[in-house]
């Protein structure tokens, strides 16, 4: 089974509008997180945001927000005031600690295209 | 500037060969990793190592092989089992800690002649 799912393979959003991008997790472990990353054409990953199982609030960052639904599963990123250089592919990825080991390990989702038009 | 660095940026395979990817982090991180990006896909991991003269299987690592005799570098070879290692290759480090956020280098994109 996909442990993370993106369901939108490209989104359109006009500059300076907001915009979300869905991502749902799969996990029966009590404690994981929960990454979002930017991948521009460029190729290099670049980190956005980190949300913990265990953290109460919605994690921001700057124009960045995680809308974490635990019951849900679900870990949407919401860019405000959307930019032309967001454009961009974006990636939902779950950290869960591998068996017999103490470090977590990332699972990523297939990645959603985003395009902001002037 | 820390930072993580892979060489080279574009790399070419002859049928039969080895050939390995560096990866150079100052971050001072414990942790490294490898992932595989094939177009249209997600990452998916490869090796990863927790600490020096140790590293585990991804999901991936048949074809493959690493080592990590130094904190600060984890190459990776591609060896001549792995039959299709067309594709973008990604490396990654991490702190040790409750967050475990990696950081990337730019990557290397490898394709056979």
């Amino acid at each position: 089974a996909q442990k993370i799912t993106q369901t939108q393979p490209g989104m359109f959003v006009q500059e300076k509008e907001a915009v979300t991008l869905d991502c749902t997790y799969d996990t029966s472990d009590p404690s994981y997180g929960l990454f979002w990353y930017k991948q521009p054409s460029s190729g290099e990953m670049i980190f956005l945001i980190y949300q913990g199982s265990y953290d109460q609030q919605n994690a921001t960052e700057g124009r960045y927000s995680l809308n974490f639904q635990k019951a849900r599963k679900s870990a949407n990123l919401v860019i405000s005031a959307s930019q032309l250089g967001d454009s961009a592919m974006y990636f939902c990825a779950m950290r869960e600690l591998d068996r017999g080991s103490t470090l977590g390990r990332l699972y990523f989702g297939r990645g959603t295209q985003l395009t902001v038009w002037p | 500037d820390g930072g993580i660095t892979q060489s080279p940026k574009y790399l070419f395979r002859k049928e039969g060969q080895n050939v390995t990817l560096s990866c150079e982090q100052n971050l001072n991180h414990d942790a490294m990793y490898w992932y595989r990006q094939d177009p249209g896909q997600g990452l998916r991991l490869i090796y990863y190592s927790q600490i020096v003269n140790d590293f585990q299987k991804g999901d991936i690592a048949e074809g493959y092989s690493v080592s990590r005799e130094k904190k600060e570098s984890f190459p990776l070879t591609v060896t001549s089992a792995q039959k299709n290692p067309t594709a973008f290759y990604l490396c990654a480090s991490s702190r040790r800690d409750s967050k475990n956020i990696q950081y990337f280098g730019a990557g290397t994109r490898l394709s056979v002649l």
